[in-house]
């Protein structure tokens, strides 16, 4: 069965460092990853995704994140975290490796930057 | 403006009732997912329709229900046969994204609360 890791449960920086969020993918064929953002009382709102092409995928608010076929890898990343990006991330892999429909999430990951 | 809402923000069940949580959506979306949300659980998929009058099982669909009867509305049933219901339930809906690519948008949640 398709699964979702991230590796972190509550990670905690100073505003302005650098942001790396793990995540793994257990699947061997064609998949569609994804990160998605929930905000303090907001929707979960998706912050990038890969289909196909360039393995660095750029994202909304400076985000972004690099597939690694051979290591089943979707790291997200930030050079440089704002206390605006306090929230909780999920990776997340399309089912089947087709449309963002059947989505599998990892249990995600909080981020509380210091100000 | 176009979008997935929820109501109620907030539900209160008491022991061996079924409740209702309501999901309308006005982006003419074919595909409709009702998720689960508990912390460190991540979001786990209950059920799904791809299409009017169809509805799949997602992971955790013991002791919920569902129908889809009309597009634009797909409610999720919390019997009392669930005997874990208090969560953050979250619907989303599958449509056109950017440069044509689908993309799941999700509603503000439910939160419901066993008495």
């Amino acid at each position: 069965a398709q699964s979702v890791s991230q590796h972190n449960h509550h990670v905690i920086l100073s505003e302005a460092a650098s942001l790396e969020l793990g995540c793994n993918y257990s699947y061997g064929g064609t998949v569609n990853l994804f990160w998605y953002v929930q905000y303090p009382g907001q929707h979960l709102q998706l912050l990038l995704k890969y289909f196909s092409g360039d393995p660095l995928v750029k994202g909304i608010k400076g985000f972004e994140a690099e597939f690694i076929k051979s290591k089943f890898s979707f790291n997200l990343r930030k050079p440089s975290v704002q206390w605006s990006d306090t929230a909780e991330y999920f990776c997340a892999v399309s089912r089947y490796g087709g449309s963002q429909g059947n989505l599998i999430f990892g249990k995600g990951t909080k981020l509380s930057v210091k100000p | 403006d176009g979008g997935i809402t929820q109501s109620p923000k907030y539900l209160f069940r008491k022991e061996g009732q079924n409740v209702t949580l309501s999901c309308e959506q006005n982006l003419n979306h074919d595909a409709m997912y009702w998720y689960r949300q508990d912390p460190g659980q991540g979001l786990r998929l209950i059920y799904y329709s791809q299409i009017v009058n169809d509805f799949q099982k997602g992971d955790i669909a013991e002791g919920y229900s569902v129908s889809r009867e009309k597009k634009e509305s797909f409610p999720l049933t919390v019997t009392s046969a669930q005997k874990n219901p208090t969560a953050f339930y979250l619907c989303a809906s599958t449509g056109p994204g950017l440069a044509g690519l689908e993309t799941q948008y999700f509603g503000p949640g439910t939160r419901l609360l066993v008495l």
